[in-house]
């Protein structure tokens, strides 16, 4: 199993709709997750950070499930600036701070 | 407040060249993690300094190598390049203990020929 991994897209959805994505992770001892956005030739930048409760941030709401080793992000009301890859990241545990990248997933909002 | 700036924005070598990228924190940040991203693929962690040391490495060979400034910027030195290491450059800063919220620059794309 890939350290993290995502399913590549694109998700091709319409203004207004609700879309969700899955991410897996492989280290169990994995303490803290993360979800960024980039858009095109642009760099990362954070989204939003998922910690054991979950949490959500306007449409955005991000799930964690310790049992089944994933995490989710959840975008209701779709934009059009929605548009780009969103990409998951795990934090290693340990005192230097380590994160991994998922491969991203490429969303697509269309009027 | 100054974000995370990077240097070159765009550089062109061909192989067996060798290349040195630079990188300016954020304002108040001190560790610096620098990152490749090739087309289609996530960002791969290189390696981080703190302290102007190298304190973790990911999975890349000697050939890159890198260097901490007492003023908290860095370089990323690469060696004898190859085709393969054309991609994007990332550099991200962050504060030692927060190092969980990560400031990306804009990178610098290399490509080799």
């Amino acid at each position: 199993r890939k350290e993290v991994e995502q399913d590549p897209g694109p998700f091709n959805v319409p203004e207004g709709a609700t879309v969700a994505f899955n991410c897996t992770y492989s280290n169990s001892a994995s303490q803290s997750f993360f979800w960024y956005r980039q858009d095109c030739r642009k760099e990362p930048k954070l989204l939003m950070s998922v910690y054991s409760s979950g949490n959500e941030d306007g449409r955005f709401t991000a799930q964690l499930n310790r049992a089944s080793q994933y995490i989710s992000l959840l975008i209701r009301d779709s934009k059009l600036s929605d548009s780009a890859t969103y990409l998951c990241v795990r934090g290693d545990s340990g005192g230097y701070q380590k994160v991994t990248f998922g491969t991203g997933t490429k969303l697509q909002v269309i009027p | 407040d100054a974000g995370v700036t990077q240097s070159p924005t765009h550089l062109i070598k061909t192989r067996g060249q060798q290349v040195t990228l630079r990188c300016s924190p954020k304002s108040g940040h001190d560790t610096v993690s620098w990152y490749q991203q090739a087309l289609g693929q996530g960002p791969q962690f290189i390696f981080q300094y703190y302290e102007e040391e190298e304190r973790q490495r990911g999975n890349f060979p000697d050939r890159f190598s890198g260097h901490q400034f007492p003023n908290y910027s860095s370089e990323l030195n690469v060696n004898a390049l190859l085709l393969g290491d054309s991609a994007l450059y990332l550099c991200a800063s962050s504060l030692a203990d927060y190092q969980e919220t990560q400031y990306f620059g804009p990178g610098t794309r290399l490509l080799v020929l």
